[in-house]
């Protein structure tokens, strides 16, 4: 039983292209991230939902789009790609609880700007 | 200077050796965590702790709150636990979660 995947595992597109990255998590959890990991594997967060409502922007540009139809998903998307843009992204999700967030990692998902 | 510090950046023991590796933050924090980060990419939680001490098979994980720093200790090493070490904390008051940059720890046979 896969608890949080992502889809595509592999994206590799030229730039200036519109691109997403869709993730779904089946633990019930009301928070959802998306990570960055470039190429030194530095993990930044992106964003952050709670039950569809966006509570973390970091300073992200706003070519990168988040959307949350309901809370067991999160979607990336992704305008007008550059080749800075190539990395690890990562979608996780914990339970809503602050003293308790635990967070679970989806497998990622590696894009490649050309 | 990166709000979380990890040393050492990479590690090469033994197999059977013990390994430590340390993580000091400079902000508040409700929570730390240590993440195993596999060859193949996958990021697994191995644990989470905001005070004294938790221990999970042969891994062990300590925080002092007062001094601002964590370590992972890893008792008879393998060369299956070879992989990237990543320490993170939830800043006070947010859900937000902020890395260090990773160990990256080698255990030759």
């Amino acid at each position: 039983d896969t608890a949080v995947s992502q889809t595509p595992k592999y994206l590799v597109t030229q730039m200036g292209n519109d691109k997403s990255i869709k993730c779904e998590q089946n633990l019930g959890h009301d928070t959802m991230y998306w990570y960055k990991q470039d190429s030194k594997k530095f993990l930044k967060i992106m964003f952050s939902y709670n039950n569809k409502e966006l509570i973390i922007n970091e300073t992200v540009p706003n070519r990168f789009s988040p959307k949350s139809p309901d809370k067991a998903h999160l979607n990336l998307h992704i305008n007008s790609l550059e080749l800075g843009d190539s990395a690890v992204y990562f979608c996780a999700s914990s339970p809503r609880d602050r003293a308790y967030n635990e967070q679970f990692f989806g497998p990622g998902t590696r894009l490649t700007v050309l | 200077k990166n709000e979380v510090e990890q040393s050492p950046q990479n590690l090469t023991a033994q197999e059977g050796e013990f390994i430590t590796i340390n993580c000091s933050y400079s902000v508040g924090i409700s929570a730390l965590h240590w993440l195993q980060q596999h060859p193949g990419g996958g990021i697994v939680s191995l644990f989470m702790l905001s005070s004294g001490k938790k221990k999970h098979g042969r891994l062990i994980a300590t925080i002092n709150i007062q001094e601002k720093h964590s370590s992972l200790h890893i008792t008879a090493s393998h060369p299956r636990d070879s992989a990237v070490y990543i320490c993170a904390v939830t800043q006070g008051g947010s859900e937000k979660l902020v890395f260090g940059k990773g160990t990256k720890l080698t255990v030759n046979p």
